[in-house]
């Protein structure tokens, strides 16, 4: 159980277009969805985290105009990268998290992440 | 500013060593620590560790917290190449219910 995925698994595209990416859980109910991007040979760092019917919650420096999130079911949150630049370029990885929290609110299920080329 | 560091960056060991790695936190609110191990694609979970001094095992893994330095470590006893992945740890903190990571370490074990 427990199983999030992410569409696409790699994708190109060119410096100016918009790119969407899919998180979805897949046999149950995330009530919480987490974006982290990472670059090469460094870790994880969160963009933002989002709750199911409500605006998402940017961390420090990332542009929420930019990265557009969407969290309209609770099985499926999208980040849209707008106006994608080569410096976007990385792999994002979402989470998903079920339940109101309590004891095992720390349990976030990971998805096989994106990695985004913009050329 | 919540922060979490790990140490060493990078590791290269033969088959059979013992490793440890090293996790520091500096965050508000802390609630848990986390280890997770990162092969091509996205972490999946060893450890969760909540109370000082307590180890957690599991096979050749293990990991202990302590709060009072406000660090962890991952040991790995005989080393395989199969354990040759990014080692991240992750402070989860209840004010935000969130994980905050590590910078990770490379691990590569030869033969």
């Amino acid at each position: 159980g427990a199983v999030v995925s992410q569409h696409p698994s790699w994708v190109i595209c060119k410096s100016g277009t918009s790119v969407k990416i899919e998180c979805r859980s897949l046999d149950f109910q995330a009530t919480t969805m987490f974006w982290y991007r990472q670059f090469p040979k460094q870790s994880l760092m969160l963009m933002a985290t989002s709750n199911e019917g409500s605006k998402a919650t940017y961390e420090q420096g990332v542009e929420k105009d930019k990265f557009l999130i969407n969290h309209a079911s609770l099985t499926l949150s999208t980040l849209t990268v707008t106006s994608a630049h080569p410096e976007d370029s990385s792999f994002y990885i979402c989470s998903a998290r079920g339940g109101a929290g309590g004891q095992r609110s720390y349990e976030q299920y990971f998805g096989p992440g994106t990695r985004l080329t913009v050329t | 500013e919540d922060k979490v560091v790990q140490s060493p960056l990078s590791l290269v060991v033969h088959e059979g060593d013992t490793v440890t790695l090293n996790c520091s936190y500096e965050v508000t609110n802390f609630r848990s620590l986390l280890w997770y191990k990162q092969e091509k694609k996205a972490p999946t979970f060893l450890f969760m560790l909540t109370s000082s001094g307590i180890e957690k095992k599991s096979g050749r893994l293990s990991s202990i917290l302590d709060k009072k330095e406000l660090s962890s470590i991952l040991n790995i006893t005989a080393t395989q190449t199969g354990d040759s992945a990014i080692y991240l740890c992750a402070a989860f903190t209840g004010t935000a219910s969130k994980l905050t990571f590590g910078t990770g370490t490379r691990l590569q074990v030869t033969l």
